[in-house]
């Protein structure tokens, strides 16, 4: 059983075009998160929901726009494309409420690598 | 200063050996440290809480210096299995993770 999973495993387009990453958990957590981890492996939080709210949204460029139909789904939109939008985007799950003295473990997808040309 | 900060490594070590990370930190304020561990082209995954007073399980123990700011990460008898690179994290704000860069563990027979 997949706990946290993310669609396509692997996107590779031109610059400019507009791309959807999904991304899914069936572990009942209320907080979703995407994460981009760039060539130099540093990882980075983008944005986090819970229960289909909004929470964090890092400087990130508009043209990345996040998207919680329900709970248990965080997908991400990219519009116009850039060379160095070219990384690995996690998804990730928690139980959590946003409360900085509780935290509790977030469970990692499988990632996306998406390669811009 | 970067908020994460660990030696990138390679750390090359044989099978059998004791090896240790440090990773510091800037923000005092911080109350809970983890490690986690990330496999090649893997996702990140916990691989241990950081108390004040020291976390120990089986072979990895990692300890929390307040004073100094910094917290480790101690492998003894390394398997090939450890090989990975090793991610000193904590939470910042609404639970979000602030990461370190990493450090690269390989172990060799």
């Amino acid at each position: 059983d997949t706990a946290v999973s993310q669609t396509p495993k692997y996107l590779v387009t031109q610059m400019g075009n507009d791309k959807s990453i999904k991304c899914e958990q069936n572990l009942g957590h209320d907080t979703m998160y995407w994460y981009k981890q760039d060539s130099k492996k540093f990882l980075k939080i983008m944005f986090s929901y819970n229960n289909k709210e909004l929470i964090i949204n890092e400087t990130v460029p508009n043209r990345f726009s996040p998207k919680s139909p329900d709970k248990a789904h965080l997908n991400l939109h990219i519009n116009s494309l850039e060379l160095g939008d070219s990384a690995v985007y996690f998804c990730a799950s928690s139980q959590g409420e946003g409360h900085i003295d509780s935290y509790n473990e977030q469970f990692f997808g499988p990632g996306t690598r998406l390669t811009v040309l | 200063r970067k908020e994460v900060e660990q030696d990138p490594g390679p750390f090359n070590v044989p099978e059998g050996a004791t090896v240790a990370f440090n990773c510091t930190y800037s923000n005092s304020a911080s109350q809970s440290f983890f490690w986690y561990r990330q496999d090649c082209r893997k996702e990140p995954k916990l691989l241990m809480s950081v108390y004040s007073s020291g976390n120990e399980d089986g072979r990895f123990t990692a300890q929390l210096n307040r004073a100094s700011q910094y917290i480790s990460l101690l492998i003894r008898d390394s398997k090939l299995s450890d090989s990975a690179t090793y991610l000193c994290v904590y939470p910042g704000d609404a639970d979000k993770l602030i990461f370190g860069t990493g450090t690269r563990l390989q172990v060799f027979p």
